[in-house]
């Protein structure tokens, strides 16, 4: 069987960090993905995980524990923008699909 | 290019009615995503194929839903008959062969079932 959890919901203050977790157990793993997906829009890429450690692009950082079976997703310097559902996603065996958690919804408040 | 691009942006059906989806992935892109997103599931996988094979049918909920692939750059999710349950936001996504690459989403076609 697959799950991936991560919490429902988040907030945070403008100008802050958060940290977003997820766990996950899959059969098979060929990397871990974050999505955000803002209100009536599709989901857009946004890291992309395969070996531990930290993997960091602007204000996002990603990190990932294959050992166990563990991610967050880390945003800095909070905007008003990143009001957002994050969504999980972990690649199983090879040549299959993303395999997405319920996603965590963030609201940034000023 | 263009992105994933997926018909009807929104659909009203009556309960009992045929509806059919339409998705045209990225060109070059060997596979294509259905999924379905709704509050209480989040994001389910539907189907998925590879270079136009169905791969993985399991996440179909049942025979009221098919799916085709007649060539590379063309899709079809069919529901029929329609029920109130379907209604959900349905995402196709495409993506390159390589395992590491993103899969790119379509707008998606938000389904009303009344």
């Amino acid at each position: 069987g697959q799950n991936i959890d991560q919490p429902t919901e988040m907030t945070a203050t403008e100008g802050t960090i958060v940290q977003i977790n997820c766990t996950y157990q899959t059969s098979g793993f060929n990397g871990l993905f974050w999505y955000q997906q803002h209100a009536g829009e599709a989901p857009t890429f946004l890291s992309y995980n395969v070996l531990d450690g930290l993997e960091e692009k602007g204000r996002f950082s990603s990190f990932l524990s294959r050992s166990k079976g563990y991610s967050y997703l880390l945003l800095k310097e909070l905007q008003m923008k990143d009001s957002a559902s994050y969504l999980c996603a972990v690649l199983g065996q090879a040549g299959t699909a993303l395999i997405f958690g319920k996603g965590t919804t963030l609201s940034v408040s000023s | 290019d263009a992105g994933v691009i997926q018909s009807p942006r929104h659909e009203v059906t009556e309960m009992g009615q045929e509806v059919t989806l339409r998705c045209k992935p990225i060109s070059g892109h060997d596979y294509l995503f259905w999924y379905r997103q709704t509050m209480m599931r989040g994001l389910e996988l539907l189907i998925y194929f590879n270079n136009n094979v169905p791969i993985d049918d399991s996440g179909m909920p049942e025979d009221r839903f098919s799916a085709k692939m007649p060539n590379a750059s063309f899709s079809t999710l069919k529901i029929q008959p329609s029920e109130p349950r379907d209604s959900a936001v349905y995402f196709c996504a495409s993506s390159q062969r390589e395992l590491n690459t993103e899969a790119f989403f379509g707008q998606g076609t938000r389904l009303t079932v009344v």
